[in-house]
């Protein structure tokens, strides 16, 4: 079966314009994690999504990240006026329920000129 | 809270052991090991929940000791396709949800 897939896995943009990263999870996953993760860092959360409820979004940095999950499938992470700090990779992930176990995708690596 | 991970960097020769540690400073639900290579995405290990318990697959184990709020991962004769960065996760319940929380990794080399 496929795993989950984030498009695109490299995206170059330049300060100021908005970005859209996708993920696509596993068919019958309920939950969906956000993550970023600085080079040589860990995976830092984001948000998490239970089905098309976004039921913590408390590590989107700021009003500039947005998420959604429209129909409980298919996400997507929308960053607006894009930051050089924004500059990472973003990594989604899916699981059957809640945090156990997470499979992530490849990730989309971001970089902001 | 960021679970603190030690030591932040090990170099091996194959066949030789490693310890990885993960310690927190907030009572936890579980605890959860992932390993990452370069450019691809982290790869479940295992989880071990709270009550004490110790798992293992092949010849990587771990260990959880809720007590002390720690976790161990054990490599046993390591082969060269162990290299890569390890993160546990550790896992918390509070009022608004469970959290999970990754440390900030230990790179792994394991050389011929």
């Amino acid at each position: 079966g496929a795993g989950v897939s984030q498009s695109p896995r490299y995206k170059v943009a330049k300060r100021g314009q908005d970005v859209a990263l996708r993920c696509d999870p596993i068919s019958g996953h309920v939950s969906l994690f956000w993550y970023q993760q600085a080079l040589g860092q860990g995976p830092e959360f984001l948000t998490y999504f239970q089905n098309e409820a976004q039921l913590d979004k408390s590590g989107l940095p700021s009003d500039r990240f947005f998420a959604e999950r429209p129909e409980g499938s298919v996400s997507t992470l929308k960053i607006q006026r894009t930051q050089q700090e924004d500059s990472a990779v973003y990594l989604c992930a899916s699981s059957l329920a809640g945090y156990w176990p997470q499979h992530f995708g490849d990730g989309t690596r971001l970089s902001i000129l | 809270q960021q679970p603190v991970q030690s030591p932040q960097a090990v170099i091996l020769r194959e066949g030789e052991d490693a310890v990885i540690n993960c310690s927190s400073s907030k009572a936890l639900y579980s605890v959860h090991w992932y390993r990452q290579k370069h450019g691809e995405a982290p790869v479940f290990l295992m989880i071990l929940l709270k009550g004490g318990e110790q798992k293992g697959h092949d010849k990587i184990s771990a260990s959880f000791n809720e007590k002390k709020q720690q976790s161990s991962l054990y490599l046993t004769a390591s082969q060269l396709s162990y290299s890569g960065t390890y993160f546990c996760g550790t896992e918390i319940t509070s009022n608004a949800g469970n959290m999970l929380t990754f440390g900030g990794g230990t790179r792994l080399m394991v050389k011929p």
